[in-house]
């Protein structure tokens, strides 16, 4: 494997499961990146990460939660979602997070919440 | 606060026809200015990139000046394709300590006809 993975790559569930999106990263990355895609709405950051540390939470619900076990895996846990949740979860890592760097970007969780 | 405005989509060309999509940005400090990409199903993928004013970044015959009088990042093309139907992604980073992050425009969706 290459580049930016995810899983799973689409994810349906209810507004009672609880689910984990993975991302996981081959190039040796230190920074590592959530972001949420909406229809018609630009790219929102969640969560960010610098050598397994959130250093950023952009006012997120508590209902998703980041870990990071270690630069080459994130993760997003899911739980009591809403429907408005619906969204495509795209995963990025960047050599750090000086913002000098570009992001490489996973193909992202299409997730639908019933 | 940073941003960045994109013209409005789609954009419905013919097959090699001549592109622009017009990107300004707001920013405080020297931001770092990139155009993604976005095939269908897929994740973003950084196109070009300008780290300063009047660099020029191009790639697969895409180009973007970094203007900082008008601050703008325009994206053009000579002659389009039906595989550059996509959508596409203006974005600045202006580093803050260890929190540089990206800050994307709403997006332009091109379709490029026979």
């Amino acid at each position: 494997e290459t580049g930016v993975t995810q899983t799973p790559r689409h994810l349906v569930m209810g507004m009672t499961n609880k689910k984990s999106l993975k991302c996981e990263q081959h190039l040796g990355h230190n920074a590592m990146y959530w972001y949420k895609q909406s229809a018609k709405k630009p790219l929102e950051l969640m969560f960010v990460y610098s050598l397994e540390e959130r250093v950023e939470n952009n006012s997120v619900p508590s209902r998703f939660s980041p870990e990071c076990p270690n630069s080459s895996h994130l993760f997003l846990h899911l739980h009591t979602l809403q429907p408005e949740d619906s969204a495509l979860y795209l995963c990025a890592s960047s050599q750090d997070t000086s913002g000098y760097n570009e992001q490489f970007f996973g193909p992202g969780t299409r997730l639908t919440v019933l | 606060g940073d941003s960045v405005t994109q013209m409005e989509g789609p954009v419905t060309l013919s097959e090699e026809a001549f592109l622009t999509i017009n990107c300004t940005y707001t920013a405080t400090g020297y931001p770092s200015l990139f155009w993604y990409v976005q095939y269908p199903g897929e994740g973003l993928q950084l196109l070009l990139k300008a780290t300063k004013a009047d660099d020029k970044g191009s790639n697969k015959g895409f180009e973007a000046t970094y203007r900082k009088e008008t601050t703008s990042f325009h994206l053009e093309k000579g002659s389009v394709q039906v595989s550059d139907s996509a959508v596409y992604f203006c974005a600045l980073s202006v580093p803050h300590g260890n929190t540089g992050k990206l800050i994307f425009g709403q997006g332009t969706t091109l379709q490029v006809k026979p």
